[in-house]
């Protein structure tokens, strides 16, 4: 069975720094591209962006403008959403996301306030 | 950046309907569309990808079509499961989602 677990979520003050992590397990994680979506509460959904299987390239969202950086261990079957100076705007539900967007985490809240 | 507009952003229909969301691109996406469906409190779950392929085990009430610039989910005889927000979204030069059709019965 396929499962993507998310955790690294919290409460974070403005301009601080987070590390997401997700972990996946039933599948041989390093042959997909992985992506990160996040979700403010009652709103769509924002794709962050992705990584391909060896981690040697990364695509993101123009919104995200280098505050955040996605990273993969292969040897892990674990993917990273490395967030810093974070703001307000960041509050939201962080899922990961595999096999074409078959497959979701169950999400993590990541809350940005003083 | 290419935008995607869906509408409407909420709809109301009885059991037994057929329903049909729209998802619009600013530009042409060539097919590359995918639309997801999300109960509350859930994750979304992928309904059709390709623009009009099926999911494995999705009903096959739900329906995709399109091309270019304009796409289109259908719901044919609409269940009270059907009940969620459908999501479309372009995965053309990068990815973008469109802001949600929330679906009610009436």
């Amino acid at each position: 069975e396929v499962q993507l677990v998310e955790s690294g979520g919290s409460l974070v003050q403005p301009g601080g720094s987070l590390k997401l992590s997700c972990v996946a397990s039933g599948y041989t994680f390093s042959n997909y591209w992985m992506d990160w979506v996040r979700q403010t509460p009652g709103k769509s959904l924002e794709w962050i962006g992705e990584i391909n299987t060896d981690g040697s390239k990364t695509n993101y969202a123009p919104s995200i403008k280098d505050r955040f950086t996605i990273s993969r261990d292969n040897a892990k079957s674990t993917l990273y959403l490395q967030m810093s100076n974070v703001k307000s705007d960041d509050t939201a539900i962080y899922y990961c996301t595999s096999l074409g967007g078959d497959y979701w985490g169950q999400g993590v809240m990541v809350t940005v306030s003083s | 950046d290419i935008q995607m507009t869906q509408s409407p952003s909420l709809l109301s229909a009885s059991v037994g309907d057929r329903v049909t969301l729209s998802c619009k691109a600013s530009q042409s996406i060539y097919n590359s569309l995918t639309w997801y469906q999300q109960k509350l409190g859930e994750a979304p779950k992928l309904l059709i990808y390709d623009a009009n392929s099926l999911q494995t085990g999705i009903p096959s009430r739900f329906s995709g079509s399109g091309s270019g610039t304009d796409y289109t989910l259908t719901i044919s005889n609409l269940q009270p499961e059907d009940v969620a927000t459908y999501f479309c979204q372009k995965y053309y030069s990068g990815s973008t989602f469109g802001s949600g059709t929330k679906l009610e019965i009436k």
